[in-house]
């Protein structure tokens, strides 16, 4: 099945320092959703995008819906230690079925 | 607030044993998914139910059916586990029409061995 292509896979960051992470695709998809995952849980939902070109903020986190719809980025601003986790992009396809990108983890050091 | 619930946490099997995963949504949406997600992998579709009684095979269906007798509840079984089936399993559900949402429950870590 198709996945997305998510990078990087891995980050090490000091507090305070932004983080931004990608996700492209071959297909186009109508909605791209990011989700962050900490550790022994479920996924839980940060951004959905609807429309090509959209940017939305959700407090220190900003993600943009690529014009091509083949492409969308998140930013975090300022990280802090509860910053840690997995993040994952997904693009939605028909019928709510959801393609994931493989995930960034993501860690802060104090 | 919306609730997906896993009733297993944590489980550990045999080789050769069935395996049901039970999971509920108490938000009345149509839709119900079953994710398996591996490190390096991402999550992975198994199967996933528009409604009551239907189903559809997603990217990995094989060694894998489910059940949704009711709106609420849909199921995971694996037939007869195998150690590749030693994964964490993620229910989902959502409303119908495109844009919405989909909700995750906390997971399912199953261990076979």
């Amino acid at each position: 099945g198709q996945q997305l292509n998510q990078s990087p896979q891995s980050m090490f960051i000091q507090e305070g320092e932004d983080v931004s992470m990608n996700c492209t695709s071959s297909s186009i998809f109508n909605t791209w959703l990011w989700y962050k995952q900490d550790p022994g849980e479920g996924p839980v939902l940060l951004i959905a995008l609807y429309k090509a070109g959209e940017l939305t903020s959700n407090g220190r986190l900003t993600a943009q819906f690529g014009i091509t719809r083949k492409d969308s980025f998140l930013n975090i601003s300022a990280s802090i230690p509860s910053d840690v986790g997995i993040y994952f992009c997904a693009g939605q396809e028909y019928g709510n079925k959801l393609v994931f990108g493989a995930g960034t983890i993501l860690r802060v050091k104090s | 607030d919306v609730k997906v619930t896993q009733s297993s946490r944590y489980l550990v099997k045999r080789t050769g044993e069935k395996v049901f995963l039970e999971c509920v949504q108490d938000m009345d949406h149509e839709n119900m998914f079953w994710y398996r997600q591996d490190p390096g992998l991402g999550l992975r579709l198994i199967y996933f139910s528009y409604d009551v009684k239907m189903k559809e095979k997603g990217d990995i269906p094989e060694g894998y059916s489910v059940s949704r007798e009711k709106k609420e509840r849909f199921s995971l079984i694996l037939e007869s586990a195998s150690t590749n089936q030693t994964s964490m399993y993620l229910c989902a559900s959502s409303t119908t029409g495109s844009g919405n949402t989909i909700y995750f429950g906390e997971g399912s870590w199953l261990t076979v061995v």
